[in-house]
């Protein structure tokens, strides 16, 4: 248990579908992130909500969007998903502008079908 | 650009020595982290270095050279349960986290 609760754990969604990913810290931590994990592949950074305002990745398609209600909740919204946006999901938070670890969610594995 | 190299995969023996290899250039330096990731799980913390030289932690310890850019991660007694994959990222001059793409260490009987 790391302090970082994700869920689901695992998600098969069609293409159509729209589903929701959350993420909850309540370690007192004011950056939330949302990262891609591929196989054989860097974390690829997709979010960042620093003092819950969003640092956007460019890179990121249209089709995930994310919410930070709170400095405790983090959301990934998703909708008509391509099968290659199949990976694990992962949410972390940490202190930001110091030098302090991020604490990882276990994860949402999701099957894009 | 910003990068992080490590092995993509290293075997070992149960009982013997590892070292597992980060080199990265980014811009900026405030730290470089170790992690270990077990299959299906999430990335738990192991080492955090900020100036030159051996930080040791048990059977674990990690080494950092900011002038060649490079660190290790040295596994002691190695164990069965050591299997995972190690994760190096480097803290920016923006305190962003780079990642490099893991490390999967196996360990055999």
């Amino acid at each position: 248990e790391t302090g970082v609760t994700q869920t689901p754990r695992h998600l098969v969604m069609g293409m159509t579908n729209k589903k929701s990913l959350k993420c909850e810290q309540h370690l007192g931590h004011n950056a939330m992130y949302w990262y891609k994990q591929s196989a054989k592949k860097p974390l690829e950074l997709m979010f960042v909500y620093s003092l819950e305002e969003r640092v956007e990745n460019n890179s990121v398609p249209s089709r995930f969007s994310p919410e930070c209600p709170n400095s405790s909740h983090l959301f990934l919204h998703l909708h008509t998903l391509q099968p290659e946006d199949s990976a694990l999901y992962l949410c972390a938070s940490r202190v930001t502008g110091e030098n302090t670890e991020a604490f990882f969610g276990q994860g949402t594995r999701l099957t894009v079908v | 650009g910003q990068n992080i190299d490590q092995p993509t995969e290293m075997t070992a023996t149960e009982g013997a020595i590892v070292q597992i290899n980060c080199t990265y250039q980014t811009s900026g330096f405030n730290g470089l982290f170790w992690y270990q990731q077990h299959a299906g799980e999430a990335p738990t913390f192991l080492s955090y270095n900020v100036l030159d030289g051996l930080e040791e932690k048990g059977r674990f310890s990690s080494f950092l050279s900011r002038s060649k850019g490079y660190s290790y991660l040295l596994l002691k007694e190695l164990q069965m349960k050591d299997s995972a994959s190690y994760l190096c990222a480097v803290l920016d001059s923006n305190y962003q986290l780079i990642w490099g793409a893991g490390t999967k260490l196996i360990i055999k009987p």
